[in-house]
């Protein structure tokens, strides 16, 4: 168990529709990384937040936004779905100072299906 | 650019052989290298990182790699493969100078009985 939790495990939904991911990191992380795998794509870095603000973008469409909270949670966003916006997203904190060489701890994603 | 690069998309080893699975690099500055693998309906879990120092890492399961500069590459290696290594591994850079992670795209390790 990395310590990093994920809601809901599984999402069905239509296209069309919006929903949100959240993720808690490791107690004590600042930083929250998020990511799109699929099985064409593979493992996409759409965004990361530190301590509450925006640090780097990946690959994140316009559809897509993200935000950090105070308590250190965060939450992804997506609208407009699509039906090539299943995949699995998973969720990493890294420790305190969210350095591009600190060790990634990963959630055990969320599961979404668009219909 | 940021570019890595996992040639194989699938390598099988006999339980009880050595094992690579290969990764190359591309990044601007000095790079920050893993490894992590991922279990069927797992999250990733972290292998082992360079940073700097020793060429040779060591990590968590026996699992080792090694950094090559003039090559860019960072393989992953083990001396003697298990069964339970099955499972999808993933090559991931960083650079200074930026924060984004770049992920390969997988090679999926099957070790037979």
């Amino acid at each position: 168990d990395s310590g990093v939790t994920q809601t809901p495990k599984h999402l069905i939904t239509a296209t069309g529709q919006r929903v949100t991911l959240r993720c808690s990191p490791r107690s004590g992380d600042l930083s929250v990384y998020w990511y799109q795998q699929s099985l064409d794509q593979g493992l996409q870095f759409l965004i990361q937040y530190y301590n509450g603000e925006e640090r780097a973008k990946g690959n994140i469409l316009e559809r897509f936004s993200a935000q950090q909270f105070p308590d250190l949670h965060s939450e992804l966003n997506l609208s407009s779905l699509e039906l090539g916006d299943s995949a699995l997203y998973f969720c990493a904190s890294s420790a305190p100072q969210g350095s591009v060489w600190e060790t990634q701890y990963f959630g055990p994603g969320t599961r979404l299906l668009v219909l | 650019a940021q570019s890595v690069a996992q040639p194989e998309d699938q390598v099988n080893v006999a339980e009880g052989n050595p094992l690579t699975v290969k990764c190359t690099y591309s990044v601007s500055g000095n790079p920050y290298l893993f490894w992590y693998v991922q279990y069927p309906n797992r999250g990733l879990q972290f292998l082992l990182k360079y940073i700097t120092g020793d060429n040779l890492v060591k990590g968590s399961y026996g699992f080792e790699a090694e950094f090559n500069k003039s090559q860019t590459s960072f393989h992953l290696k083990k001396p003697s493969a298990l069964v339970s290594d099955s499972a999808l591994y993933f090559c991931a850079v960083s650079g200074s100078g930026t924060y984004k992670y770049i992920f390969g795209t997988g090679t999926r390790l099957k070790v037979l009985a």
